[in-house]
């Protein structure tokens, strides 16, 4: 079957550094993106990630290990916007997106 | 750019009418659009996926006769739940990606519209 795992809530404190580790098997992989999710809001585009290594963008980075079928999120300089969910998904050999059941990052002053 | 937009942004109905949701993108042309529930505090649900012109292809325990998708245009998709009950309460959200993936040069970004609220009293 194909599964994504990500912990279910972290904690961080404001200006500090925060990593969303995300692992996956899928039948298939032709990507992994990284959404960012309020309550209450539809996701919006954080990264993609197709080849192995680090994507920076920003105070957010987004590296992918295909070997080890892994990738994480990297968040620098927390701010209390920042409180939300992330979600990991994989692109698998339909194209189809298969979803992570999402991380809650609560970030405290 | 990439704009796209969900009609009502919440409804309130009564057990056992029907609600029709509209998807819209905006400033591109969607060849597939998505249709996700997602309940509080859980993650989405990809209801179905449907193509223009053609019938959608739904995921497995989602009920087509009572979730009718239908995408007759390149910039739009209805949902229609009918005979609504209060467990169809949820957050709807569509998604749409433009293009083909199999095709060279594509995106395979999917992007969302702002959800709909849907509370069945």
């Amino acid at each position: 079957g194909q599964n994504i795992d990500q912990p279910t809530e972290m904690t961080a404190t404001e200006g500090a550094i925060v990593q969303i580790n995300c692992t996956y098997q899928t039948s298939g992989f032709n990507g992994l993106f990284w959404y960012q999710q309020h309550a209450g809001e539809a996701p919006t585009f954080l990264s993609y990630n197709v080849l192995d290594g680090l994507e920076e963008k920003g105070r957010f980075s987004s590296f992918l290990s295909r070997s080890k079928g892994y990738s994480y999120l990297l968040l620098k300089e927390l701010q209390m916007k920042d409180s939300a969910s992330y979600l990991c998904a994989v692109l698998d050999s339909n194209y189809q997106l298969i979803w992570g059941a999402g991380t809650k990052l609560i970030i405290k002053p | 750019g990439a704009v796209v937009s969900q009609h009502p942004s919440w409804v309130i109905c009564k057990s056992g009418t029907s609600v029709k949701i509209e998807c819209r993108s905006l400033d591109f042309q969607a060849t597939t659009m998505f249709w996700y529930r997602q309940f509080p505090k859980q993650s989405l649900m990809l209801m179905a996926t449907s193509n223009e012109g053609s019938k959608a292809t739904y995921e497995q325990g989602v009920e087509k006769d009572k979730f009718l998708i239908n995408h007759a245009s390149l910039t739009l998709s209805t949902l229609t739940v009918t005979s609504a009950h209060p467990e169809d309460s949820s957050f709807y959200i569509c998604s749409a990606r433009e293009g083909d993936p199999l095709s060279s040069g594509m995106s395979y970004e999917q992007y969302f519209g702002p959800g709909t609220r849907l509370t069945v009293t």
